[in-house]
């Protein structure tokens, strides 16, 4: 069973066409939210991690939001350099103490189109 | 700051042949971390390591083994190739919550 299911799979916008990636999360006790991108033949770029119910991060044009099941990484006004894969990742309670290893999902694979 | 690099960037192996992956950082992280990276897959965690010395099997460990016997370096190690192992593997490190990836090595087994 998945414990982060991210959505849709690819998303294709034109230049400025705000929109939203989804990641849901079956894990209870959350231990921190992470949003990575991943750029062609690279490795996963950290970029936000969000800790508890109505946090918000913000970074140029990316905005990552938490609830209690799910979080949204918000786009406003995309440009072709946003074009990227998204990857959101969960730290489960599993561990009893320390850094735990991320469960992360399969990812957003979002096109900008000019 | 180099930050996280992994030795080979490519390398193709014949079924059979075995090969040693290696990851330094020079973050001074505690944790380190190898996944691998397939097609649909997503991230998987192949082994971690909470610090020097130690090692502990993620979610898919079969086929492979790890080795932390100094605090900046991970090794992972293929002994006996598969076509199945064909993938990205990709080498992480972490001193609090957020893991900093490394560039990635691509394998390709025939």
């Amino acid at each position: 069973e998945d414990q982060v299911t991210q959505s849709p799979e690819a998303l294709r916008l034109q230049e400025g066409e705000s929109s939203s990636l989804n990641c849901s999360y079956t894990v209870s006790g959350l231990r921190g939210l992470f949003w990575y991108r991943q750029d062609p033949g690279k490795g996963p770029e950290f970029l936000f991690t969000l800790y508890s119910a109505g946090e918000e991060k913000e970074k140029e044009r990316l905005k990552a939001t938490l609830t209690k099941k799910e979080s949204f990484l918000h786009i406003t006004a995309p440009k072709p350099e946003d074009s990227a894969t998204y990857l959101c990742a969960v730290r489960p309670p599993a561990f009893p103490s320390g850094n735990t290893p991320l469960v992360f999902g399969k990812g957003t694979r979002l096109s900008v189109i000019a | 700051n180099a930050g996280v690099t992994q030795t080979p960037k490519f390398r193709v192996l014949k079924t059979g042949q075995s090969m040693t992956l290696l990851c330094a950082q020079d973050m001074n992280h505690e944790y380190m971390y190898w996944y691998r990276q397939d097609p649909g897959m997503g991230l998987r965690l192949i082994h971690y390591s909470v610090g020097e010395g130690t090692t502990a099997k993620g979610e898919v460990p079969d086929g492979y083994n790890v080795s932390r016997l100094k605090k900046q370096n991970f090794l992972l190690g293929l002994e006996s190739a598969a076509p199945s192992q064909t993938s990205v593997y990709f080498c992480a490190s972490s001193l609090v919550a957020e893991q900093y990836f490394g560039p990635g090595t691509r394998l390709t087994v025939t």
